[in-house]
């Protein structure tokens, strides 16, 4: 069964900071990893999509990496600002099946 | 503009009621689903339908019932066999069903009972 794990669950950096937010997973076997962001009380907003075929995807300052070997993947955002503060989520969907295994997200506040 | 809207943004169910949430989209997408948000938990699938007049259960079906009877509307009735409603709801919607790609998602429905 497939599981999806965040660390940290919580983090604050002061602005300008570089960071990177961690998904592992346990089954290497999965077709795509997505990365959301979820400001509270909204829905989820896709940021980047990766193919089991594919290593990163870039759009901007976010850069997302997938290790399907080692069940891992990461999403760094560079230079951090407060308007990045919110929380980011990743999900797998596995071969074969028609849903994503989502991970309970790591809660950003960038501090001005 | 194209894009998944819920509705009402907030609701309240008394005890013994049943509820159902609308979810629309305009993308032309084939799959949709709907999926619970609890507090500190991740996101748990309830329902997903690949084409008109098909769902299958999730993870979390026990409880919530759904039609598909147009390609754009999926709604989600939660009855009173659902013990304890209260949470955030999400729709979302992918293109083809044969395979997972991006997700896109509605802003949700945050449901409370009284």
């Amino acid at each position: 069964k497939q599981e999806v794990t965040q660390i940290p669950a919580a983090l604050s950096v002061p602005e300008g900071e570089n960071l990177v937010l961690n998904c592992s997973f346990t089954d290497s076997a999965i077709y795509n990893l997505q990365w959301f962001r979820q400001d509270p009380g909204k829905g989820l907003t896709s940021l980047l999509l990766i193919q089991s075929s594919q290593r990163e995807q870039t759009s901007g300052r976010l850069n997302a990496s997938l290790d399907k070997s080692s069940g891992r993947s990461t999403l760094y955002i560079a230079a951090s600002q407060p308007g990045d503060s919110a929380t980011y989520l990743c999900a797998v969907s596995s071969s074969g099946t028609y849903k994503y295994i989502f991970g309970t997200g790591t809660r950003l506040k960038v501090l001005a | 503009d194209g894009g998944i809207t819920q509705s009402p943004k907030y609701l309240f169910r008394k005890e013994g009621q049943n509820v159902t949430l609308s979810c629309e989209q305009n993308l032309n997408h084939d799959a949709m689903y709907w999926y619970r948000q609890d507090p500190g938990q991740g996101l748990r699938l309830i329902y997903y339908s690949q084409i008109v007049n098909d769902f299958q259960k999730g993870d979390i079906a026990e409880g919530y019932s759904v039609s598909r009877e147009k390609k754009e509307s999926f709604p989600l009735t939660v009855t009173s066999a659902q013990k304890n409603p209260t949470a955030f709801y999400l729709c979302a919607s992918t293109p083809r069903p044969d395979s997972i790609t991006e997700a896109f998602f509605g802003q949700g429905t945050r449901l409370t009972v009284v």
